[in-house]
């Protein structure tokens, strides 16, 4: 098992572009979250999936924020139409869940966005 | 909705000396806890958790971490320290009832000093 993978590791952007991160999680792991991480702030939630089904997407995310799981496996974060303040590291995380556990992320590296 | 607030942003010790991080939440629905360390360039990993039973949990580095209901708090604590953990830690709080998003806590920096 390799862990949670995400690429890629470093993005740069110009403001307006649109940008696409993946996840590829543990595979026996059937959750899988995005967070969002600025400096001197703890991550922030913003979407997350059991299997495929998108079970709660936080309600700071803007309509620009896309998030798709299909067939359960890898997972994409699209931003479109980027923004200064989208600069962050975005994370990605996977766990087991069973019975309404959480029992507790793996996290992946990370993806960190600099959009200028 | 779940908050989590960690009283000390930075926290600045000697090699051997105690240590202890300090936690509280809010919630209004029964909680799991976490803690998770970030070493310096590196990921975010699971320190320990505490999801029912025992209130005090322990991690295979010598931290330990008390889940204490009336005084809402999951404070980390350690009797010695050694240079390699120095980190960021964060407290972290997920209901129990929805058991999916995890709420952060803004982290708290621990130095240890030789």
């Amino acid at each position: 098992d390799t862990g949670v993978s995400q690429d890629p590791r470093h993005k740069i952007t110009k403001r307006g572009q649109n940008v696409t991160f993946r996840c590829d999680p543990i595979s026996e792991h059937n959750r899988l979250y995005w967070y969002r991480q600025t400096l001197g702030q703890g991550p922030e939630f913003l979407t997350y999936f059991q299997n495929e089904a998108q079970l709660e997407k936080s309600r700071l995310l803007s309509d620009r924020f896309s998030a798709e799981r299909p067939k359960g496996s890898f997972s994409t974060l699209e931003i479109q139409r980027t923004e200064q303040g989208d600069s962050a590291m975005y994370l990605c995380a996977s766990s087991f869940a069973g019975r309404g556990n959480n029992y507790g992320y793996t996290f992946g590296s990370g993806t960190r966005l600099t959009v200028v | 909705a779940q908050s989590v607030t960690q009283l000390d942003s930075q926290v600045p010790v000697f090699e051997e000396a105690p240590v202890e991080l300090r936690c509280n939440y809010s919630s209004s629905v029964s909680v799991y806890l976490f803690w998770y360390v970030q070493y310096p360039n590196q990921g975010l990993q699971l320190l320990l958790k505490y999801l029912s039973g025992s209130t005090l949990v322990e991690s295979i580095n010598g931290f330990e971490a008390e889940f204490n209901k009336s005084q809402t708090s999951f404070h980390l604590r350690k009797p010695s320290v050694h240079i390699s953990d120095t980190a960021e830690y964060f407290c972290a709080v997920s209901a129990n009832t929805n058991a999916g998003k995890s709420t952060f806590g803004d982290g708290t920096t621990l130095t240890v000093k030789p």
